[in-house]
């Protein structure tokens, strides 16, 4: 398995607060992703990185910001969280920026937004 | 812009049956596929891809899948359904985004079951 963690891998919060989730690699993967996945849309890209503190809008991103600093860590920001927020939160990582490569996903984090 | 269909959001097999999972892509160029295979509480993991080298591409597992341009499909099929097999299954289109860098469009998935 690819080294891809994500924390927390659960969290409840309440409508307005602000919410970090964090990806960690172990790979050196030079490219990095944020997807949410709920049922009846599959997985959405939120955001995207093209390496350290590049970083660009996936189709989802109102509501949304990211920072990579460091190549193995990549954060995603709940600026104020909604109820429409609540959802599973993917990271994915890969190696190479080809249209036939392959991403690994990291385990999920769910969140609820109350 | 490429998408992906899947057709049937669920899909239910006996043990041992045939297990066809439905995807039709669109595309205006020769497309790179893939699906993924997601079981419960877990990430989302590569089963197969298509790179443009062999229309029939095996995965892991047992799972299989074949690319026909002439009815834009790339279907995943398994001889023999396994307990094991019960999961959801994604199947996805790569390409380039406005800026240049990969970008993976997922269908909405199918959850397979299998019964005993």
């Amino acid at each position: 398995d690819a080294g891809i963690t994500q924390s927390p891998r659960h969290k409840v919060t309440e409508t307005g607060t602000p919410v970090t989730l964090r990806c960690h690699q172990t790979e050196n993967h030079r490219y990095m992703y944020w997807y949410r996945q709920d049922p009846g849309h599959g997985l959405r890209l939120i955001h995207y990185s093209y390496g350290v503190k590049d970083t660009d809008k996936g189709e989802v991103s109102d509501g949304y910001s990211v920072s990579r600093s460091k190549t193995e860590d990549f954060l995603l920001t709940l600026e104020s969280a909604t109820s429409s927020q609540t959802s599973v939160y993917f990271c994915a990582i890969s190696a190479l920026d080809r249209e036939y490569n392959e991403q690994f996903f990291g385990p999920g984090t769910r969140l609820t937004v109350l | 812009a490429q998408s992906v269909t899947q057709l049937g959001s669920h899909v239910s097999v006996s043990e041992g049956a045939l297990v066809l999972l439905r995807c039709n892509y669109s595309s205006s160029v020769p497309p790179y596929l893939f699906w993924y295979v997601q079981y419960p509480n877990q990430g989302l993991q590569l089963l197969l891809k298509y790179t443009s080298a062999a229309t029939l591409v095996k995965g892991i597992n047992g799972f299989e899948a074949e690319f026909k341009k002439s009815e834009t499909s790339f279907h995943l099929t398994k001889p023999s359904a396994h307990m094991s097999d019960a999961a959801e299954y994604f199947c996805a289109v790569s390409d380039r985004d406005s800026g240049g860098y990969q970008k993976v469009t997922f269908g909405i998935g199918t959850k397979l079951q299998v019964i005993p």
